[in-house]
């Protein structure tokens, strides 16, 4: 079965503070996501990348960066974290069907 | 603007009922559109889909009613059982491309 690993599961980081998010996958896919997923408000892509090395804006991307260093490694970076960026971020990557990762709880206080 | 809407935040049925989940979108381009079912704690996993070339989607249990002259779908969950209880997320997008467009997702709940 098609396999989306993120880490950490959660995370409570101080606002100002850089916070990194990773996922893995073991699916072979090109494409890989990253979803925010705020109460109300379902999920909103923040970047997505369809090769190594290469990322590409979403729809909600101010406040973040990304980095696809491997086929299978896709990471989500607050440079400066705020508390507006509390939130469950979902890693996702796809072929014709997307699969998600089990979500990272991210609190900033 | 919500791109994709969904008409309810929440729902309860009986166990047994049918439950009815209703999606709505503004861009008539857009020729894919997946349900997900979430669980507490989990990521959303893929349910059912339909593409806009059909009207009608059936798998098992589901079924996605599609209108494309209206823009919108329904999501029939028959014979409803308490472990359908979830949140639903109607999505849309264009087909092969993964970047969707979600709705704001309906909470289902399942009365025993």
């Amino acid at each position: 079965e098609a396999a989306v690993t993120q880490s950490p599961r959660s995370k409570v980081a101080v606002t100002g503070g850089k916070v990194t998010l990773s996922c893995h996958q073991t699916n072979n896919h090109d494409y890989m996501y990253w979803y925010r997923q705020d109460t109300g408000h379902g999920l909103r892509l923040i970047h997505y990348s369809y090769v190594a090395d290469s990322t590409e804006k979403g729809d909600i991307p101010d406040g973040y960066k990304a980095s696809r260093p491997s086929q299978e490694n896709f990471s989500l970076i607050l440079e400066l974290a705020s508390l507006s960026q509390t939130a469950v971020y979902f890693c996702a990557s796809s072929d014709r069907e997307v699969f998600f990762g089990k979500g990272t709880r991210l609190t900033v206080v | 603007q919500q791109q994709v809407r969904q008409s309810s935040q929440s729902l309860t049925v009986w166990e047994g009922e049918t439950a009815i989940l209703n999606c709505s979108y503004e861009n008539s381009a857009f020729d894919y559109f997946p349900w997900y079912q979430q669980f507490p704690g989990e990521g959303p996993a893929l349910l059912i889909a339909i593409r806009s070339v059909s009207d009608k989607k059936e798998d098992g249990r589901f079924t996605i009613f599609f209108n494309k002259r209206e823009k919108n779908l329904s999501l029939h969950i028959k014979d409803s059982q308490p472990g359908d209880s979830a949140t639903y997320f109607c999505a849309a997008t264009f087909y092969n491309q993964g970047k969707l467009i979600f709705g704001q997702g309906t909470k289902l709940s399942i009365k025993p």
